[in-house]
């Protein structure tokens, strides 16, 4: 198993530039979830979904995007970046929609907006 | 409101030493507490999960304790090396648990010295 995988791991934008930051998972988890890392902050939950075609808001949901059209894929799109998106993001997957199991992080993407 | 805190917020010990890293918890409703390990520029490395009606969970080195009615968890690392150097985080989900939200300590960054 490759567990949870992320690209790119490094991206530099412009303020106003669209991306997205994909995230596969190859557990067959029904829970995936994106959360941003920022010094003095810590982890922050973006996005969730609980299954394919079911996502849900965060603590920290604006400016950002999420769709889940398959089990595997959970992208999160950035519609028009702004400085203060500079972050590491993390993606995560859980087996079962309950709260039991332990979640496993993928590497990151390092993402500066200039 | 669930908080978490890690004390204390960094660490250095010589090898081979035993040492205990601290979490402590607001709100002792709990599904489980995960530690993780992060070392610098990386992603999140789950080391130990313990459920609720468990009392500790080890694997090698570490050994991770829980007790739900003072709101604590301990990691213990045996006999310390400097590949253990890293950030070590501790979490718990939330609420229900369906969200799938962790709620993260700040944690405690660990310099072992050889």
């Amino acid at each position: 198993n490759a567990g949870v995988t992320q690209t790119p791991k490094f991206q530099v934008l412009k303020t106003g530039q669209s991306m997205t930051l994909q995230c596969a998972q190859d557990m067959n988890h029904e829970y995936m979830s994106w959360y941003r890392q920022d010094p003095g902050m810590g982890l922050r939950l973006i996005h969730y979904s609980v299954g394919a075609g079911i996502t849900d808001q965060g603590e920290v949901p604006n400016g950002y995007n999420v769709s889940r059209s398959t089990t595997e894929d959970f992208p999160l799109r950035l519609l028009s970046a702004a400085p203060s998106q500079t972050s590491v993001y993390f993606c995560a997957s859980r087996s079962g929609t309950g709260g039991f199991n332990e979640q496993f992080f993928g590497p990151g993407t390092r993402l500066t907006v200039l | 409101k669930q908080e978490v805190t890690q004390i204390p917020a960094a660490l250095s010990v010589p090898e081979g030493e035993n040492l205990v890293l601290n979490c402590s918890f607001t709100d002792s409703a709990i599904y489980n507490l995960q530690w993780f390990r992060q070392d610098p520029g990386k992603g999140l490395t789950s080391l130990l999960l313990i459920q609720s009606s468990q009392r500790e969970q080890t694997s090698g080195r570490l050994n991770a304790s829980l007790d739900k009615s003072s709101g604590r968890s301990t990691l213990y690392i045996a006999a310390s090396q400097p590949g253990d150097s890293a950030t070590y985080l501790c979490a718990v989900p939330t609420g229900s648990g369906n969200t799938g939200k962790l709620i993260f300590g700040q944690g405690t960054t660990l310099q072992v010295k050889p």
